[in-house]
């Protein structure tokens, strides 16, 4: 069965430091991967997803993804935090070649801004 | 605009009433699914349909069912809401798992 671990359920950063939030997912066969954020009381957006192409993926908002085969890892950086990147975020795995397969949802990491 | 409509926004039940989620794609595509989430939890599957005319458990399905109505149609029922029902709900669909869409949720309250 397919999983998502998200280290850190709150990620604190400074106004212009890099942001790092860590995806680590669980798949017996090669997965699709996804970043989700949601910002309070609204729904989920798409950041960025990874279909087996380029290993480096870039999405919305200076965000960016390296799907690291060896390490089982999907970690999202963005190199300078803006106080509207708070919000939360959600890693996501799916099943390549199931089309139907449904996605499979970290627990979340909480980023925080200061200015 | 095309996507996911999931009706009602909002909504309050007393503990032991019952509703009914809708949820709509105009996207033609095969799969639609239920989640419901909760602080600290993610995002949680309760049920699913892989096409039109089959559904399949999640993770969290006690307490609730599914209608695949049509193609485009998938409702969510809660027979008897219970104040664990308390939660966010939301509808998404995919063509092939390639992309999926999610709709805006259902904010449920059960007191």
């Amino acid at each position: 069965a397919q999983s998502v671990t998200q280290l850190g359920s709150h990620v604190s950063v400074s106004e212009g430091a890099l942001v790092l939030l860590r995806c680590n997912y669980s798949s017996s066969v090669p997965p699709y991967l996804f970043w989700y954020v949601q910002y309070p009381n609204q729904g989920l957006q798409l950041l960025l997803k990874y279909t087996s192409a380029a290993t480096l993926v870039k999405g919305i908002n200076g965000f960016e993804a390296e799907f690291k085969k060896s390490e089982t890892s999907f970690h999202l950086t963005k190199p300078s935090a803006h106080m509207s990147d708070a919000a939360e975020y959600f890693c996501a795995v799916s099943e390549v070649g199931s089309g139907n397969t449904p996605l499979v949802f970290g627990k979340g990491t909480r980023l925080s801004v200061i200015a | 605009n095309a996507g996911v409509t999931q009706t009602p926004k909002f909504q309050v039940l007393k503990t032991g009433q019952s509703m009914t989620l809708q949820c709509a794609q105009d996207m033609n595509h095969n799969s639609m699914y239920w989640y419901r989430q909760d602080p600290g939890m993610g995002l949680r599957l309760i049920y699913y349909s892989a096409s039109e005319g089959t559904t399949d458990k999640g993770e969290v399905p006690n307490g609730y069912n599914v209608s695949r109505l049509n193609k485009r149609e998938f409702s969510l029922r809660l027979e008897s809401a219970a104040p664990s029902q308390t939660s966010v709900y939301f509808c998404a669909s995919t063509w092939a798992g390639y992309g999926y869409t999610f709709g805006s949720g259902t904010r449920l309250t059960v007191v």
